[in-house]
């Protein structure tokens, strides 16, 4: 399978409880994002990164929140002392080149956070 | 905040009926993207629309940009119980630098034999 790889795809963890999610993009894309979208809302753009370089995030990422992309390939998503707001599906997706100038963004099946 | 609003956020039809999902805002948008979203896996794209006016066809779906790039719409003809799924538009924001597009709130499609 050479599509966009989240794992795990489910996670329950008890609030204040810190975890790491991950995303293995395409091969070769060079571009990488992250996105939450709670239950039947449509996905919040969290960050976005270039590379390895992280060049945009949202508001939405509080302190708690962070990510990596070391050496461009791969990508981990940390939330530290989870809260129950955290609670959501956890999207990542990859382009090569400009999103929607030629180069469509594909997206990986998710992790759902639970929070109890 | 640049929200895109769609509309219905449910729509429940028989099988055959036609139907049409709407997206709207008061902020122009460089490009639109449609995405339908199954349960437990992430959006698939559709369609991208990058013209005021542009129509686009894909078999039994019409995608329409309006002509100041602020909203979209989507219609369905003939629905089959496949076409069940969240339907997302979303809109990249024309502010300089942006990478990243904006989605809906999402229309919940229910199409039942």
């Amino acid at each position: 399978d050479t599509g966009v790889s989240q794992n795990p795809r489910h996670k329950i963890t008890k609030r204040g409880q810190n975890v790491t999610f991950r995303c293995d993009p395409i091969s070769e894309h060079n571009r990488l994002y992250w996105y939450r979208q709670t239950l039947g809302q449509g996905p919040e753009f969290l960050t976005y990164f270039q590379n390895e370089a992280q060049l945009e995030k949202s508001r939405l990422l509080s302190d708690r929140f962070s990510a990596e992309r070391p050496k461009g390939s791969f990508s981990t998503l940390e939330i530290q002392r989870t809260e129950q707001g955290d609670s959501a599906m956890y999207l990542c997706a990859s382009s090569l080149g400009t999103w929607g100038a030629g180069g469509e963004a594909f997206f990986g099946q998710g992790t759902r956070l639970t929070v109890v | 905040t640049q929200l895109l609003e769609q509309s219905p956020q449910f729509l429940s039809i028989q099988e055959g009926e036609n139907l049409t999902v709407y997206c709207n805002s008061s902020s122009v948008f460089s490009s639109l993207q449609w995405y339908r979203q199954e349960p437990g896996e992430g959006p698939v794209l559709l369609v991208t629309v990058v013209t005021g006016g542009e129509v686009k066809k894909l078999k039994r779906l019409t995608f329409q940009f309006g002509d100041a790039r602020k909203d979209s719409s989507l219609h369905i003809t003939a629905a089959q119980p496949g076409d069940t799924g969240l339907y997302l538009c979303a809109g990249k924001p024309t502010t300089s630098g942006t990478y990243k597009y904006i989605f809906g709130t999402g229309t919940r499609l229910k199409v039942l034999a």
